[in-house]
């Protein structure tokens, strides 16, 4: 299979944990992107990377967050001292630059907080 | 006007219909467009991308109406199998490079 990847595809933490997951993208894409969808709202964007360059982030990423993509390839969203608002679907998107926001998507890593 | 704006539905339709939605946006200088579908507890996946006025595919029509700021998705001959929910996305704009995603209109075929 040569689609997004994420893993792990469910997350159950206590509030407080810290927790990372990690998005390995198609492997010619060199954008990736995080986003965030709760039920019955669409996903939000997070962050995205061009290579290993963090190019934009959201004013939804808070400073509790972070993502990584040393060597331009997988990426990692962490999340510390985790809260129940965090729970969610997190996406991971990537796309090639030159099809312009044509984003493929991966399946998703499910967090529950409790 | 929210960025983007869709009616969530849901659409019920019997299998063989023609159904259309349709969605509205904030970013008048947004270039290009796109509908995403998602089924239950899936991945969005990429259905239609729109550049220019419109774009037919199969039994798919998206159409671009700029003066007006929307953007419609028709299905004819509907199958059970377009069940799903179908997501209006427009580039965030502002310089930035992400997506805004509409919240998603539900669409039920029955047969």
């Amino acid at each position: 299979d040569t689609g997004v990847s994420q893993n792990p595809r469910h997350k159950i933490t206590k509030r407080g944990q810290n927790v990372t997951f990690r998005c390995d993208p198609i492997s010619e894409h060199n954008r990736l992107y995080w986003y965030r969808q709760t039920l019955g709202q669409g996903p939000e964007f997070l962050t995205y990377f061009q290579n290993e360059a963090q190019l934009e982030k959201s004013r939804l990423l808070s400073d509790r967050f972070s993502a990584e993509r040393p060597k331009g390839s997988f990426s990692t969203l962490e999340i510390q001292r985790t809260e129940q608002g965090d729970s969610a679907m997190y996406l991971c998107a990537s796309s090639l630059q030159a099809s312009y926001n044509e984003q493929f998507f991966g399946p998703g890593t499910r967090l529950t907080v409790l | 006007r929210k960025e983007v704006e869709q009616d969530p539905g849901p659409f019920n339709v019997p299998e063989g219909a023609t159904v259309a939605f349709n969605c509205t946006y904030s970013n008048s200088a947004s270039q290009s467009f796109f509908w995403y579908r998602q089924d239950c507890r899936k991945e969005p996946k990429l259905l239609m991308s729109v550049y220019s006025s419109g774009n037919e595919d199969g039994r798919f029509t998206a159409q671009l109406n700029r003066a007006s700021q929307y953007i419609s998705l028709l299905i004819r001959d509907s199958k059970l199998s377009d069940s799903a929910t179908y997501l209006c996305v427009v580039p965030s704009g502002g310089g930035a490079d992400g997506l805004t995603f509409g919240k998603g209109t539900h669409l039920i075929i029955q047969p």
